[in-house]
């Protein structure tokens, strides 16, 4: 049982390029999301899904991009990488929005330079 | 001011004594609290909810006190496998649905 599984673990990318940051669970869960963590900063929302065929933009969904095809996967596109965009990436999933806690894939260090 | 406040520490304290989390919400219409605990350059990963009641789960018990909008986090006889981030969370429902906010952490060091 692998729970929240995220690719690649590690990526540094150069201003402009782009890249996809994979995530799958495999727990059944409807609800995924991606936050980004940045130093001495709370996990802040990207992106969240509430099921296959819908997504919606968190607090800070700009140079992001995400799709849900199926109920497994919830892959982060970046666009144009900047600076800015230098963070931990985590990846979650939960069976309930309300009661129940999410669980977070182990994360995707990402620099831009 | 923000969401969800914490004291970021760090807290060092020795193995075997008690320490206690502070965490204050700002927003009246939140809904669920958790604690999350966070491991240096590792996920955040659910230590326990927080009921009104109260609750335990071995040496970590959880307040809430929703008139002070204030949520604890005690633990007792720590040990050293406990030094960690300690991070608040707060769920309310929203127009678009749950929002999730997360405390940006208390810093735990325990020693010998």
């Amino acid at each position: 049982n692998a729970g929240v599984t995220q690719t690649p673990k590690f990526r540094i990318l150069k201003i402009g390029q782009s890249m996809t940051l994979q995530c799958t669970q495999d727990m059944n869960h409807n609800y995924m999301y991606w936050y980004r963590q940045d130093p001495g900063m709370g996990l802040k929302l990207i992106y969240y899904s509430v099921g296959a065929g819908i997504t919606d933009k968190g607090e800070v969904p700009n140079g992001y991009n995400v799709s849900r095809s199926t109920t497994e996967d919830f892959p982060l596109r970046l666009e144009l990488a900047a600076p800015s965009q230098t963070s931990v990436y985590f990846c979650a999933s939960s069976y309930s929005q309300e009661t129940y806690g999410y669980t977070f894939g182990s994360g995707t260090r990402l620099t831009v330079v | 001011r923000k969401e969800v406040e914490q004291d970021p520490g760090p807290f060092n304290v020795p193995e075997g004594a008690t320490v206690a989390f502070n965490c204050t919400y700002s927003n009246s219409a939140s809904q669920s609290f958790f604690w999350y605990r966070q491991d240096c350059r590792k996920e955040p990963k659910l230590l326990m909810s927080v009921y009104s009641s109260g609750n335990e789960d071995g040496r970590f018990t959880a307040q809430l006190n929703r008139a002070s909008q204030y949520i604890s986090l005690l633990i007792r006889d720590s040990k050293l496998s406990d030094s960690a981030t300690y991070l608040c969370v707060v769920n309310r429902v929203t127009g678009g649905g749950n929002k999730l906010t997360f405390g940006t952490g208390t810093q735990l060091k325990v020693e010998l």
